[in-house]
C-alpha cells in the first residue's frame, strides 16, 4: 500500500504568515493528491485536488504543488479562519490513504 | 446542494453488530461512487470502504475486510455500512462521502456528511 507522510505534525503561525505543509508519498502517484481542511467538530472539506487544482469557492491564498512523490500545500497569507488541521490524501488506487495531519495553530 | 446525513451510530459491545445509514440528496445518487471514512477520537482520518455507482464494485481497508460490508439502495438514495464483529479500535466518527472521479480513475472525497459516532465498549 502507498503511504503518505505529512510534515510537520503541527505548526504555530500568526495571521498574515506564509505557511507550508509537505506531503511525501512512498511511491510515485503522478498528481493524484488531494488536500482537506478540517476544523474541530466538523467534517473535512476538500480544498485542493490533482495536486494543484483549487476546489471552487476556496480562497486563492491556498495553493498546491508537486508531482510524483513530493507535494506542498501553501497558504500565502494566513487568515483567522485558516487555523485548522490539514490532511493530504492520495487517490492513486486503493487503499486511499491519508497523511497524519498538520495542525495549524495560532502563535 | 449536496447533503449527506449519517445515522445509526451508538454504543455497541465488542463482537457486536451495527448498521449505519447515509441519506443523500442534492445530486443524482446513482451516478456517483460513495465512501465511508472514519476518525477515531483525537486522531486522523482513515478511509474504510468505497462502492461504485452501481454497487457492483467495492473496496475495503485491510483493517475492516471481512467484518464490514458497504452497500447502497439507489432507489432510496441511501448508503449503508454494516459493521460486524466490532472491536474497540473501531470506535470512531464515521463519515460518508460522495466520490468524484478525477483523471482516468482517481476518486476524491468531494462532499462529506457530518458523521455519526460509533463507540465499541462493554
Amino acid at each position: 500500500a502507498i503511504r503518505v507522510t505529512q510534515s510537520p505534525s503541527s505548526l504555530s503561525a500568526s495571521t498574515g504568515d506564509r505557511v507550508t505543509v509537505t506531503c511525501r508519498a512512498s511511491q510515485a502517484i503522478s498528481d493524484y493528491l488531494a488536500w482537506y481542511q478540517q476544523k474541530p467538530g466538523k467534517p473535512p472539506k476538500l480544498i485542493i485536488y490533482a495536486a494543484s487544482t483549487l476546489q471552487p469557492g476556496v480562497p486563492s491564498r491556498f495553493s498546491g504543488s508537486g508531482y510524483g512523490t513530493d507535494f506542498t500545500l501553501t497558504i500565502s497569507r494566513l487568515q483567522s479562519e485558516d487555523f485548522a488541521t490539514y490532511y493530504c490524501q492520495h487517490y492513486y488506487g486503493y487503499p486511499r490513504t491519508f497523511g497524519q495531519g498538520t495542525r495549524v495553530e495560532i502563535k | 446542494e449536496v447533503q449527506l446525513a449519517e445515522s445509526g451510530g451508538g454504543l455497541v459491545q465488542p463482537g457486536g453488530s451495527l448498521k449505519l445509514s447515509c441519506a443523500a440528496s442534492g445530486f443524482p445518487f446513482n451516478t456517483y461512487g460513495l465512501s465511508w471514512v472514519r476518525q477515531a477520537p483525537g486522531t486522523g482520518l482513515e478511509w474504510v470502504t468505497s462502492i461504485s455507482d452501481s454497487g457492483t464494485t467495492t473496496h475495503y481497508a485491510d483493517s475492516v475486510k471481512g467484518r464490514f460490508t458497504i452497500s447502497r439502495d439507489n432507489s432510496k438514495d441511501t448508503l449503508f455500512l454494516h459493521l460486524t464483529n466490532v472491536r474497540s479500535e473501531d470506535t470512531a466518527v464515521y463519515f460518508c462521502a460522495k466520490d468524484r472521479t478525477i483523471g482516468v480513475s482517481g476518486q476524491i472525497f468531494e462532499s462529506w456528511g457530518q458523521g455519526t459516532l460509533v463507540t465499541v465498549s462493554s
